[in-house]
């Protein structure tokens, strides 16, 4: 089935610990994205790949880091320079960005101790 | 102020009810216009998009966008417990090739 993967679906770090989470698609999409999920507030964008090799900062993009060396895999890492990093983060993907539709991965719920 | 404002919620409406959700956005270059539903813990999933003013329907789903006042709705008829989740609206600006998204609304349905 085609679709994105999101692992691990839970992490738990020690604040200070840089942590990458993982983003596969088979869907064959160009663009990817990363987004981060408080409650009450949304969706926020992290990082943005139209194409392989090149990615844009999102709104919230301080304190992450992302690469795109495959066109399946968009791994983002979040680092200790993040301050508040608990959060759910979502990965999707697209191929049509004149109507901008995302597909979804189930999530990665981040907890620093 | 935010780019997209959605009314906050919560929603709780008996089963059968009609549900109105509701977002204004601030930037005239949004061209596209969606309504995204989340289940608890999980990805949100595209319910509806448009780029036109006027309404489009998709069974009990109507999605209606009223561009002169930035103003976009989602309406959902004979609602059911199978409902229950938080939707988002979200606007993508083609120019800018990213979609800014609404806070979301959680809506429950009750039997």
């Amino acid at each position: 089935d085609g679709g994105i993967t999101q692992s691990p679906k839970y992490l738990f770090r020690k604040e200070g610990q840089n942590v990458t989470l993982s983003c596969e698609q088979n869907l064959n999409h160009d663009a990817m994205y990363w987004y981060r999920q408080d409650p009450g507030q949304g969706l926020r964008l992290i990082y943005y790949s139209q194409i392989v090799n090149d990615f844009q900062k999102g709104d919230i993009a301080e304190g992450y880091s992302v690469s795109r060396e495959k066109k399946e895999s968009f791994p983002l890492t979040v680092t200790s320079a993040q301050k508040n990093p608990t959060a759910f983060y979502l990965c999707a993907s697209s191929n049509n960005l004149h109507t901008g539709e995302l597909f979804f991965g189930e999530g990665s719920r981040l907890t620093v101790l | 102020q935010k780019e997209v404002e959605q009314d906050p919620g919560p929603l709780s409406v008996p089963e059968g009810a009609i549900v109105s959700l509701n977002c204004t956005y601030s930037n005239s270059a949004f061209q596209y216009f969606m309504w995204y539903r989340q289940y608890s813990r999980k990805g949100p999933e595209l319910l509806m998009y448009t780029y036109s003013s006027g309404n489009k329907e998709d069974g009990r789903f109507t999605a209606q966008v009223d561009k002169s006042s930035k103003y976009i709705s989602l309406f959902i008829r004979d609602s059911q417990p199978s409902d229950s989740a938080t939707y988002l609206c979200a606007i993508l600006n083609t120019n800018a090739g990213k979609s800014t998204f609404g806070d979301g609304t959680t809506l429950t349905v009750k039997p």
